[in-house]
């Protein structure tokens, strides 16, 4: 596709449901990337994945949340037994070969909203 | 502790005049800085990055100049435009270490009235 493409664009759920949220990078795009903005606050770190290396998970907040990237492609974050602190805009990225040097391009981000 | 950090939450100038915003890092390993704007309900776009190699770079109305000494980069837009109102962020990155992974700000909202 012509950019990154996020789904779905906003959820709620009930605290303590498991939630997957969707990214599909753009063609070619070998790294991706997943933040998070709470409500006033900046981009958090969540995790990078290049390539078929092991993806940095150095961002992620507790063992509830987890991410992979299948075939390369397209990836899924996980958020088990959601908590409200978990309610925030997860933004997903891609860039060419994990470099940042013309920025990354964002999707439009899912706003998830725990209840 | 906060790597990256834009002090100010918000910004409102003039049409036609120019737009500061300013953004402070603390870690000395970063050697490329971005720009990022964001509309709401849309993703962050890139607009203009800087080499730790340089001081200053320009595209078209926006500039980013960049003080290493006093870890100070600021992104200048003249003239400022309607069109500029977004929230902007200020991203870092350790390219020899951590290319391609960026840190960022928590922004600044600018509004440019009329």
């Amino acid at each position: 596709g012509a950019g990154v493409s996020q789904s779905p664009s906003n959820k709620v759920t009930e605290k303590g449901k498991d939630v997957e949220l969707r990214c599909d990078p753009i063609s070619g795009h070998t790294a991706l990337y997943w933040y998070r903005q709470s409500l006033g606050q900046g981009l958090e770190f969540l995790i990078y994945f290049q390539g078929n290396s092991a993806p940095d998970k150095s961002g992620l907040p507790s063992d509830r949340f987890s991410a992979e990237r299948t075939g390369g492609s397209v990836s899924t974050l996980t958020i088990q037994r959601t908590q409200q602190e978990d309610s925030a805009v997860y933004l997903c990225a891609s860039s060419l070969a994990g470099s940042d040097l013309y920025g990354y391009t964002f999707g439009s981000g899912t706003r998830l909203t725990v209840v | 502790d906060q790597q990256v950090k834009q002090n100010s939450p918000s910004l409102s100038v003039q049409e036609g005049r120019i737009s500061i915003l300013n953004c402070d890092y603390t870690n000395s390993m970063f050697d490329y800085f971005l720009w990022y704007k964001k509309y709401p309900a849309e993703g962050p776009t890139f607009l203009i990055s800087i080499s730790s190699i340089k001081d200053k770079n320009e595209d078209g109305r926006f500039t980013v100049f960049l003080n290493k000494s006093a870890k100070h980069l600021s992104l200048h837009i003249v003239p400022s435009q309607p069109g500029d109102s977004a929230v902007y962020f200020c991203a870092a990155s350790d390219r020899k270490t951590n290319a391609g992974k960026s840190t960022f700000g928590d922004g600044t909202t600018l509004t440019v009235k009329p």
